[in-house]
């Protein structure tokens, strides 16, 4: 079992709709959960990070975290085509150490 | 700049050859990642230091990777001996702390021929 699982889609969403991404992961006493977008041959740039159970939301960004469930999950609201890119999920492992998923690639049609 | 600088952005060499990948962390930030990138892949952890020294090279594929931080800044990744199969954008990311929100480079791209 992979450390870090993600849909790799591509999950499409007319613009103006909600996007969920989904990401779980394997090591029950991880603490601290990421999200990353990534443009097509660019570096992966911090949207959001979580480290409680629940939600927490940033402008049209909400992360969403179950921890029994060993689940994360990233709501985009108000989608825009700006937002078409691949979402990484990442976990902080060991304490220290972060492990990605393979991402979820996003396309937001106008 | 503010952000993490990684040279070169581009590297083409031969097979068998030895590269140098060069990581300049943010101002401050404690710790340093090294991670490599496959095309469609999310990026694979390689090695993290805290300060000068490395807390976890498990993700570093074999003894032809090796990478230093001697002043607890800059970090060079080393790989000798280089083979096809090591090509792949190699991200250098850093945080204040362990365990906290990471900042990445561009990346370097790596080319085997």
């Amino acid at each position: 079992q992979k450390e870090v699982e993600q849909n790799s889609g591509p999950l499409s969403v007319p613009e103006g709709a909600i996007a969920s991404l989904n990401c779980t992961y394997s090591d029950r006493g991880s603490q601290s959960f990421f999200w990353y977008r990534q443009y097509s041959g660019k570096s992966p740039e911090l949207i959001m990070f979580i480290y409680s159970n629940g939600d927490k939301e940033d402008g049209r960004f909400t992360a969403q975290l179950n921890k029994a469930s060993q689940y994360v999950s990233l709501l985009i609201r108000d989608s825009q085509p700006s937002d078409s890119a691949t979402y990484l999920c990442a976990v902080a492992v060991g304490g220290n150490d972060m492990r990605f998923g393979a991402g979820t690639r996003l396309t937001v049609k106008p | 700049g503010a952000g993490v600088s990684q040279t070169p952005s581009n590297k083409v060499t031969e097979k068998g050859k030895y590269v140098e990948l060069r990581c300049d962390p943010i101002s401050g930030h404690t710790a340093l990642y090294w991670y490599r990138q496959s095309l469609g892949q999310g990026p694979e952890f390689l090695i993290y230091f805290q300060g000068t020294g490395a807390a976890d090279d498990s993700g570093l594929p074999n003894d032809r990777f090796f990478a230093v931080r001697p002043e607890g800044s800059v970090s060079t990744l080393k790989i000798q001996r280089t083979e096809r199969g090591d090509s792949a954008v190699y991200l250098c990311a850093s945080s204040f702390q362990p365990n906290q929100p990471q900042h990445f480079g561009d990346g370097t791209r790596l080319s085997i021929l």
